[in-house]
């Protein structure tokens, strides 16, 4: 079956540094692959995606590369704010002749703090 | 144009009880999908309404069931409430056609305590 496997957390940063959250996934196929951000007493928000080997997903200074010879994608940004804090979920999607529209398997999800 | 709501935010059962969830989609959308995230965990797929129908299901007992109205909006029941039934219910929407992913848009979903 899909699985979706991300680095283990928690991560704690100072702002302005490098971040990357490691993901890695198993699918049959060519899956789309997403990361969601999920803020403290909020639902999931969509960061960004990519659907097809080679895409680079961006949004909000934040980058990843699905890359399938190693089957990653993982989450990069150079400079983090306090604000960045918050629980991010690597995902992917799958579909098989045409059912299951876009069902989401999720990673553990990583805890990002940044401090000032 | 709205997003997607959920109903109630908070709600406390006791074991053996039954609980109805409810989600309203964003407009436009046909497809809505439920997920159960425990404490410190991902999300894992519950099932999913496509046009009034089950469109396929994760690993949950019957107990847990579902439905999805004309109007696209859809209620998750939980029968028969166990202790580790206790998480956050997030409910998802989407544009669905054939074979295509679409971007699902989640609410802010449901915290269910069994006591």
């Amino acid at each position: 079956g899909n699985s979706v496997t991300q680095m283990e957390g928690p991560v704690t940063l100072s702002e302005e540094a490098f971040l990357t959250i490691n993901c890695t996934y198993t699918a049959t196929g060519y899956p789309s692959l997403f990361w969601y951000v999920q803020y403290p007493g909020e639902g999931l928000q969509l960061l960004l995606k990519a659907t097809k080997a080679d895409d680079k997903g961006s949004n909000k200074g934040f980058e990843a590369t699905y890359r399938k010879e190693t089957t990653s994608f993982h989450l990069e940004k150079g400079s983090v704010q306090v604000s960045d804090s918050a629980v991010y979920f690597c995902a992917l999607s799958a579909t098989a002749g045409g059912t299951s529209y876009g069902k989401l398997t999720f990673g553990q999800g990583t805890i990002l703090t940044v401090h000032p | 144009e709205t997003g997607v709501t959920q109903s109630p935010t908070h709600l406390i059962k006791t074991r053996g009880q039954q609980v109805t969830l409810r989600c309203s989609s964003q407009s436009g959308h046909n497809t809505v999908s439920w997920y159960q995230q425990a404490l410190g965990q991902g999300p894992q797929f519950i099932f999913q309404y496509y046009r009034e129908e089950e469109n396929g299901r994760g690993n949950f007992p019957p107990r847990f069931s579902g439905l999805q109205f004309p109007n696209y909006s859809s209620e998750l029941n939980v029968n028969a409430l166990e202790l580790d039934d206790s998480a956050l219910y997030l409910c998802a929407s989407s544009k669905g056609v054939a074979g295509e992913v679409h971007e699902q848009f989640f609410g802010p979903g449901t915290r269910l305590t069994v006591l």
